[in-house]
C-alpha cells in the first residue's frame, strides 16, 4: 500500500478565489489521480496527473479550472480556480504503484465555497 | 464502456445481522473488482479486491466473490457491527485504466 497525505484537510473559501490542494505519498508511484466527490455522490475522476507532462483530463474537466502539477513521483497539486459554490466537494488524490492495479486514496480535502 | 451498478441505499441493519450489498458490472475487457469503504468524515479505504474469476476477496470479516458468469461482486458479512457503519463503493478497473465507481451504499448498523 502507500501512505498518502493531503493538505489542507478542509477549507472554507470565498467565491472567485482559488485553492491549491497538495498530495504527498511516502514512496514513488507510477500513477496519481485526482477525484471529486460532490455531497452525497460517488467519485468522479477529474484527471490523471502525469509526471513531467500535462495532466490528462476527463470529459467535463479543463485545465483552466483545475490546473494540476506533478513535479516528481511522490507529489502532486490540484488547484480549484475561480471557485463557485458548485465546487464545494471533497477532493481526493489516489495513487497506483507499478503492476499493482490497485488505487489507494488520500484522506481527502473538504472544500466549502461560500 | 465500463459501468458498475450498486444496490441503492440507505441500508439499516441491527447489530449481528447478515449483510449483502449487491454489485454488478459491465466491462470492455477483463476487469479487476474492488470494494472501498468510506467511514464518516474520512477518505476511501480499500476493503478488498479480486482480480480474476472465482477469486474471493476478504478483509475484516467481509467477503466478495468475482462471478464472471453473473458479472457480479456482491459484498457479504455474516455478522455486522456498529463500527461497520459507512458508505461502501463497488468499483472496477481494466488494466491501468481509471477506476469506475458505483453510486455507493450507505450502511447504518443500530445496536
Amino acid at each position: 500500500s502507500a501512505v498518502i497525505s493531503q493538505k489542507p484537510s478542509r477549507d472554507i473559501c470565498q467565491r472567485g478565489t482559488s485553492l491549491t490542494i497538495q498530495c504527498q505519498v511516502d514512496s514513488q508511484v507510477t500513477m496519481m489521480f485526482w477525484y471529486r466527490q460532490q455531497p452525497g455522490q460517488s467519485l468522479t475522476l477529474i484527471a490523471t496527473a502525469n509526471q513531467g507532462s500535462e495532466a490528462t483530463y476527463e470529459s467535463g474537466f479543463v485545465i483552466d479550472k483545475f490546473p494540476i502539477s506533478r513535479p516528481n513521483l511522490t507529489f502532486s497539486t490540484l488547484t480549484v480556480s475561480n471557485m463557485s459554490p458548485e465546487d464545494s466537494s471533497i477532493y481526493l488524490c489516489s495513487v497506483e504503484k507499478a503492476r499493482q492495479e490497485t488505487q489507494y486514496f488520500g484522506p481527502g480535502t473538504r472544500l466549502l465555497v461560500l | 464502456g465500463n459501468s458498475v451498478t450498486q444496490m441503492e441505499g440507505p441500508v439499516t441493519l441491527s447489530e449481528e445481522a447478515f449483510l449483502t450489498i449487491n454489485c454488478t458490472y459491465t466491462a470492455t475487457g477483463y476487469p479487476s473488482l474492488f470494494w472501498y469503504v468510506q467511514y464518516p468524515g474520512e477518505g476511501l479505504q480499500l476493503l478488498l479486491k479480486a482480480t480474476k474469476a472465482d477469486d474471493k476477496g476478504s478483509n475484516k470479516g467481509f467477503e466478495a466473490t468475482y462471478r464472471k458468469e453473473t458479472t457480479s461482486f456482491h459484498l457479504e458479512k455474516g455478522s455486522v457491527q456498529v463500527s461497520d457503519s459507512a458508505v461502501y463503493f463497488c468499483a472496477l478497473s481494466v488494466g491501468n485504466e481509471k477506476l469506475t465507481f458505483g453510486t455507493g451504499t450507505r450502511l447504518t448498523i443500530i445496536p
